[in-house]
């Protein structure tokens, strides 16, 4: 069971470039999140997929989108990078039920110049 | 809308001490409480949760934390750190699972827990 796996783990990028985070789960949960996670301000949800084929905005959406492509993978695609979006991305997932946890993945590390 | 504060951004102690993070939350409904601890380079880790029933939840690695509703906290204790304890904790909240946010979360700012040999 790898639980929630993040590719790349580094990726450094010029203003402009476009690039997709990719996250995967093997649990078979029902919601994915994407959060980035900045120096004092703890975690921010970007998007997040309630089940497969659905998706909605978090508290920070501008500069993002996202594809739920099967019940596993939940990618998240910067289509113009800016160095506001210098970040950790986190993805995680939830098990159906209103008691569950999120479990987290390692992250990504993004630098954008 | 739910807003989760964390009172101190850093917190020093020395080994074999006490130590209490403190959370405090804002939020118009039902509330479901987290404390999530996330090592250095690594994604976060569940430590507690608190849904319902008593006010002081245990979790792992020796760590409890009091719910406290009058005075929406739910500060974090444990009686005697380790080294290893050094982490940034994390504490979140979700609204009622009756409504439609999916258990999305929210965090407070992060308390770097630094223990000192």
């Amino acid at each position: 069971n790898a639980g929630v796996t993040q590719t790349p783990k580094f990726q450094v990028l010029k203003t402009g470039q476009s690039m997709t985070l990719q996250c995967a789960q093997d649990m078979n949960h029902n919601s994915m999140y994407w959060y980035r996670q900045d120096p004092g301000m703890g975690l921010r949800l970007i998007y997040y997929s309630a089940s497969e084929g659905t998706t909605d905005k978090g508290e920070v959406p501008n500069g993002y989108n996202v594809s739920r492509l099967n019940k596993r993978e939940f990618s998240l695609r910067l289509e113009s990078a800016a160095p506001s979006q210098t970040s950790v991305y986190f993805c995680a997932s939830r098990a159906g039920g209103p008691y569950n946890e999120q479990f987290f993945g390692p992250g990504t590390r993004l630098t954008v110049l | 809308a739910q807003s989760v504060t964390q009172l101190d951004s850093q917190v020093p102690v020395f080994e074999e001490a006490p130590v209490e993070l403190r959370c405090n939350y804002s939020s118009s409904v039902s509330v479901y409480l987290f404390w999530y601890v996330q090592y250095p380079n690594q994604g976060l880790q569940l430590l507690l949760k608190y849904l319902s029933g008593s006010t002081l939840v245990k979790g792992i690695n020796g760590f409890e934390a009091e719910f406290n509703k009058s005075q929406t906290s739910f500060h974090l204790r444990k009686p005697s750190v380790h080294i290893s304890d050094t982490a940034e904790y994390f504490c979140a909240v979700s609204d009622e699972p009756g409504g439609t946010s999916y258990g999305k979360l929210t965090f407070g700012q992060g308390t770097i827990l630094t223990v000192h040999p």
